[in-house]
């Protein structure tokens, strides 16, 4: 499947700082990637949708002035998590669709972010 | 009513026996489905896409019943390093745009 790198892997922040989170597509050219976030023993909630070139489709209750979003090319797209506060400390997962018959997505390892 | 449900567990098995469990979808409409596995602290990663008429990858079987919408994972010979959170997966459109179960906690003991 498709071989899709996240940085960086944990960050721990001051709250009201911004953190970026890059995710890559090391293999393969994608249109579209997704982003999630996971509490802890909860499932994967997915974020919003990248779309390459354009605007992000954010998922209902995602505020997308403070997820903001840019897929700026076939193999990067990046999350900024804007004035993190403690709320905000997550597993943040990109992964993005290997073009196969049934759509599979491969995710990324994920970004653990701590915000203090 | 959570769209993918699954039975959280844990379920402990010995090592070497047959474990099965299911999910329950709610949108009739979905397209495909999956099984991912997930590992403590990790990513998901995709063990097997459930077809229409099931399927066996190794120890590993699936099956899917549209009219009861529910999706099954069969383990059998189980391993210590089967163990994991199991996570259903079912894609509600052609976009790809993915439902995800809480995940099911397999256990396996020496």
């Amino acid at each position: 499947g498709a071989v899709v790198s996240q940085h960086p892997s944990w960050v721990i922040c001051k709250s009201g700082t911004s953190v970026k989170i890059e995710c890559r597509s090391l293999d393969f050219q994608a249109t579209t990637m997704f982003w999630y976030r996971q509490f802890p023993k909860q499932s994967l909630m997915l974020m919003a949708t990248s779309n390459e070139g354009s605007k992000a489709t954010y998922e209902q209750g995602v505020e997308k002035d403070k997820f903001l979003i840019n897929h700026a090319s076939l193999t990067l797209s990046t999350l900024t998590v804007t004035s993190a506060h403690p709320e905000d400390s997550s597993f943040y997962i990109c992964s993005l669709s290997g073009g196969g018959t049934y759509n599979e997505q491969f995710f990324g390892p994920g970004t653990r972010l701590t915000v203090l | 009513r959570k769209e993918v449900e699954q039975d959280p567990g844990p379920f402990n098995v010995p090592e070497g026996a047959t474990v099965a469990f299911n999910c329950t979808y709610s949108n009739s409409a979905s397209q495909s489905f999956f099984w991912y596995r997930q590992d403590c602290r990790k990513e998901p990663k995709l063990l097997m896409s459930v077809y229409s008429s099931g399927n066996e990858d190794g120890r590993f079987t699936a099956q899917l019943n549209r009219a009861s919408q529910y999706i099954s994972l069969l383990i059998r010979d189980s391993k210590l390093s089967d163990s994991a959170t199991y996570l259903c997966v079912v894609a509600t459109d052609s976009w790809g745009k993915l439902q995800f179960g809480a995940g099911t906690q397999v256990v396996v003991t020496p």
